[in-house]
């Protein structure tokens, strides 16, 4: 079954400090991996894309790696801000070969940052 | 939000009425998605289209309904048949429905549909 689990459910960390978030999944056949950032009550914006052979990439303070082999995602951010509160979508497409993406996501990780 | 509105932002429906959700994009996308979102699950599929006058069910097709008339709208009719409606609607858009690594999938603000 396609899965996309991701950990820790919540997490709340001060302002300034590092924190990564991760994200496993059993998503076959891979095509590639987002990860999309929520706030409250507001539309998914994708901070970051990577396909199989891709092993980091960063966006801001944001930086994402992927291991293709383990099928394990982490998101990294860095020197955290209040405007980092939100919930972190780890988002995996998969391309059966016809004309449609599935996509698979995960149940977020919330993220409060306080001051 | 990547020009794709959604309205209204919060709809209260009473049991047994039908509601319309309205989601218009003017990035001349040509696939639309309808996502339903629930406290603690994933997004769900409910409903896409990868071209103007043709749509397809999602996971979740079922009380829900679709129309696909103009390229830049897509609006979800939910029906009295869907058992448990409240949710956060999300509808996204994207440049064709392929599979490719850049068919990145753009999120409207999302529509709160509450049923009293």
């Amino acid at each position: 079954k396609n899965q996309v689990e991701q950990s820790p459910q919540s997490l709340i960390i001060l302002e300034g400090k590092n924190c990564t978030l991760q994200c496993n999944y059993t998503v076959s056949p891979f095509s590639n991996l987002r990860w999309y950032k929520q706030d409250t009550g507001r539309g998914p914006v994708s901070l970051t894309i990577m396909t199989f052979s891709e092993n980091t990439k960063s966006n801001g303070r944001y930086t994402a790696t992927l291991d293709a082999d383990t099928k394990q995602s982490s998101l990294h951010i860095t020197a955290s801000q209040l405007s980092d509160s939100a919930s972190y979508i780890c988002v995996v497409s998969s391309n059966y070969g016809g004309a449609t993406n599935k996509l698979i996501f995960g149940t977020g990780t919330l993220l409060a940052v306080q001051p | 939000d990547g020009g794709i509105t959604q309205s209204p932002k919060y709809l209260f429906r009473k049991e047994g009425q039908n509601v319309t959700l309205s989601c218009e994009q003017n990035l001349n996308h040509d696939a639309m998605y309808w996502y339903r979102q629930d406290p603690g699950q994933g997004l769900r599929l409910i409903y896409y289209s990868q071209i103007v006058n043709d749509f397809q069910k999602g996971d979740i097709a079922e009380g829900y309904s679709v129309s696909r008339e103009k390229k830049e709208s897509f609006p979800l009719t939910v029906t009295s048949a869907q058992k448990n409606p409240t949710a956060f609607y999300l509808c996204a858009s994207s440049i064709y429905g392929g599979g490719t690594r850049n068919n990145e999938q753009f999120f409207g603000p999302g529509t709160r549909l509450t049923v009293l």
